[in-house]
């Protein structure tokens, strides 16, 4: 069945950056887009961008320049990379496999990250 | 950016309990909006899409519609395992936006 596998939880200073990766199995991992939403403690859920399967990006203004979003087709993984992190950015972040090219749901998600900003 | 509001934000039910939850989207989106769930500690759970089609091996318990721009969400007799937070997405532009979120909670 289709399963998103994401990586452990990270502690990272202010400053750093980030990398959490998905990895894909059970289906053609280029034939669908793979989005990226985090959540906040006790906030709602934040589109971060997605990478389709053609390696195409798309972002919020709100992350520009700070997310980069990349894959391995190879491996079967998307990757995520947030720099110069702040407080704010601990969360936990989800990957998400898009149903079909377009105005589709996110019907299969990684177990999340937990990614914590602190000093 | 789209907004989307939840009404309530906060639900007390007991088991068997219809329950209905609304989502109101700031401008137009036809009837791309979705409704997730999600329990403590997981991810969210797709349960319904394009306003009102069930996903696969979702309980038909679940129903969502939509008139204009408010959508609703609407549990027929609420079971156990349905206590959980449930969140709308609109799927019509970018940048995909979510809903604040309505906890249902035992009363």
């Amino acid at each position: 069945q289709v399963h998103l596998e994401q990586s452990g939880p990270e502690v990272k200073k202010p400053g750093a950056s980030v990398t959490v990766s998905c990895k894909a199995s059970g289906y053609n991992f280029t034939s669908n887009t793979i989005q990226w939403v985090r959540q906040a403690p006790g906030q709602r859920l934040e589109w971060m961008g997605y990478i389709t399967g053609n390696g195409d990006t798309r972002y919020p203004q709100s992350f520009q320049g700070r997310v980069t979003l990349t894959r391995n087709t190879s491996a079967s993984t998307a990757y995520m990379d947030l720099s110069s992190l702040r407080s704010e950015d601990t969360a936990v972040y989800y990957c998400a496999r898009e149903v079909y090219v377009g105005t589709a749901p996110f019907d299969t998600w990684g177990q999340g990250t937990l990614v914590t900003v602190s000093s | 950016d789209i907004q989307l509001t939840q009404s309530p934000s906060f639900l007390s039910a007991s088991v068997g309990d219809r329950v209905t939850i609304t989502c109101r989207a700031s401008q137009g989106i036809g009837s791309f909006l979705a409704w997730y769930q999600q329990k403590p500690g997981k991810a969210p759970k797709l349960l319904i899409y394009t306003a009102s089609t069930l996903q696969s091996g979702v309980p038909s318990r679940f129903s969502g519609s939509r008139s204009g721009t408010e959508f609703t969400l609407t549990i027929s007799s609420l079971q156990p395992e349905d206590f959980a937070t449930y969140y709308c997405q609109q799927l019509n532009t970018y940048p995909r936006t979510f809903g604040p979120g309505t906890k249902v909670d035992f009363k």
